[in-house]
């Protein structure tokens, strides 16, 4: 069973540029969520999917949107890159509604600098 | 709003001594609290978390952690260091166990030969 995925694993893009990053979620759960990771601080929430809709969003601009497919994966697309946009993005997946049981699980994530 | 400060952002210990990570966090709900380990240029590993019950709570690598309610403390530990621990370490809290979950600042652990 596959957990959760994103790629590309890394990328370089010039300032001003849009970048596109994609994630499938471990199989049987229907709720994305990503964050953005600086170099050396703890990730931060950019936004939550459920039911191809944002349900939650943190404190990130416009230029941060996403989408959610029917297939419960998602992208999430940032425009008009800037210098500080360069990070790590963490894709995570979940199940709407799981119990204690459940678990949040993170990809690897996807190795963004902005030249 | 709930957020979470992990005292200490660097820890060094030496190989084979107790390995003691500290973290609090703010909620307004019963947590869902978590300690997460990252590797250099790799993603979020879970090490363990907690929801319900039981507040001392036993994670991979032999890591465990307390739910200490009135503290409002989530201490990450360890009995004995071993070289390959060597890593970031995150404490994070979530409202519920597939919400949008809030990470602290980070602790870099070094293990000392």
């Amino acid at each position: 069973d596959a957990g959760v995925t994103q790629s590309p694993t890394h990328l370089i893009k010039t300032r001003g540029q849009q970048v596109t990053l994609r994630c499938s979620p471990k199989s049987g759960h229907d709720t994305v969520s990503w964050y953005q990771q600086a170099l050396g601080q703890g990730p931060q929430f950019i936004f939550q999917y459920y039911e191809e809709e944002e349900r939650q969003r943190g404190n990130f601009p416009d230029r941060f949107s996403g989408h959610q497919f029917p297939n419960y994966s998602s992208e999430l697309n940032v425009n008009a890159l800037l210098l500080g946009d360069s990070a790590l993005y963490l894709c995570a997946s979940s199940l709407e509604g799981g119990g204690s049981g459940n678990t949040i699980y993170f990809g690897e994530g996807s190795w963004l600098t902005v030249v | 709003a709930q957020s979470v400060t992990q005292l200490g952002s660097h820890v060094s210990v030496s190989e084979g001594a107790l390995v003691l990570l500290r973290c609090n966090y703010s909620s307004s709900v019963p947590p869902y609290l978590f300690w997460y380990v990252q590797y250099p240029n790799q993603g979020l590993q879970l090490l363990l978390k907690y929801t319900t019950g039981a507040t001392l709570v036993k994670g991979i690598n032999g890591f465990e952690a307390e739910f200490k309610k009135s503290e409002t403390s989530f201490h990450l530990t360890k009995p004995s260091a071993h070289m390959s621990d060597a890593a970031e370490y995150f404490c994070a809290v979530s409202e519920t166990s597939y919400d949008k979950v809030i990470f602290g600042p980070g602790t870099s652990l070094s293990v000392i030969p």
